[in-house]
């Protein structure tokens, strides 16, 4: 149980579009779901928490209006990175909370030429 | 601001020892601990989360220790396989728990077990 899903795992786009990442709850509902970023040798950082039915919150130096996340339904979480640029090339990863527990989806790798 | 430091960055051991990761965290108010594991290019895997209250958890061969009032917590890894070789990061969760706050992560111990 608890598994969570990502879509698309690897994504290449070109600078300035608009590259959309799914993150679902497969088994399981989840009213906050998180973002987190990862470099190259680096840890995750924490960019946002989703929650269902209202806005998300931004962690400090994380813009909203280029991290738009929306989180229509208890099991699915959307980030969408607008106007992406090279340095937003990372791996992005999110997570589900269940009671004190949070369950990770397998990551998406973005690369912006 | 929490930081989570973990020690060594880097490991590289003979199959069958026993070894030990570190992580520290400079604020103690923390609701739980959590250690994981990442394999390349993966998502995270869950090995074992020790709440504020507690001093250790224990699963198959591994057993997480947490000190809270010194900021600390081990992981202990006994007879080690090749399989275990990975990413292994600590994070903590901030706050008093109820709500849902991220979590705060290392930058890992790449260990590599070899055969």
């Amino acid at each position: 149980g608890a598994v969570v899903s990502q879509h698309p795992s690897r994504v290449i786009c070109k600078s300035g579009t608009s590259v959309k990442i799914e993150c679902r709850s497969l088994d399981f509902q989840a009213t906050t779901m998180f973002w987190y970023r990862q470099f190259p040798k680096q840890s995750l950082m924490l960019m946002a928490t989703s929650n269902e039915g209202s806005k998300a919150t931004y962690e400090q130096g994380v813009e909203k209006d280029k991290f738009l996340i929306n989180h229509a339904s208890l099991t699915l979480s959307t980030l969408t990175v607008t106007s992406a640029h090279p340095e937003d090339s990372s791996f992005y990863i999110c997570s589900a909370r269940l009671l004190e527990s949070q369950y990770f989806g397998p990551g998406t790798r973005l690369t912006v030429l | 601001k929490q930081e989570v430091t973990q020690i060594p960055a880097a490991l590289s051991v003979p199959e069958g020892e026993n070894l030990v990761l570190n992580c520290s965290f400079t604020d103690s108010a923390i609701y739980n601990l959590q250690w994981f594991r990442q394999d390349p290019g993966k998502g995270l895997t869950s090995l074992l989360l020790i709440q504020s209250s507690q001093r250790e958890q224990t699963s198959g061969r591994l057993n997480a220790s947490l000190d809270k009032s010194s900021g600390r917590s081990t992981l202990y890894i006994a007879a080690s396989q090749p399989g275990d070789s990975a990413t292994y990061l600590c994070a903590v969760r901030r706050g008093s728990g109820g709500g849902a706050d991220g979590l705060t992560f290392g930058k890992g111990t790449h260990l590599i077990i070899q055969p």
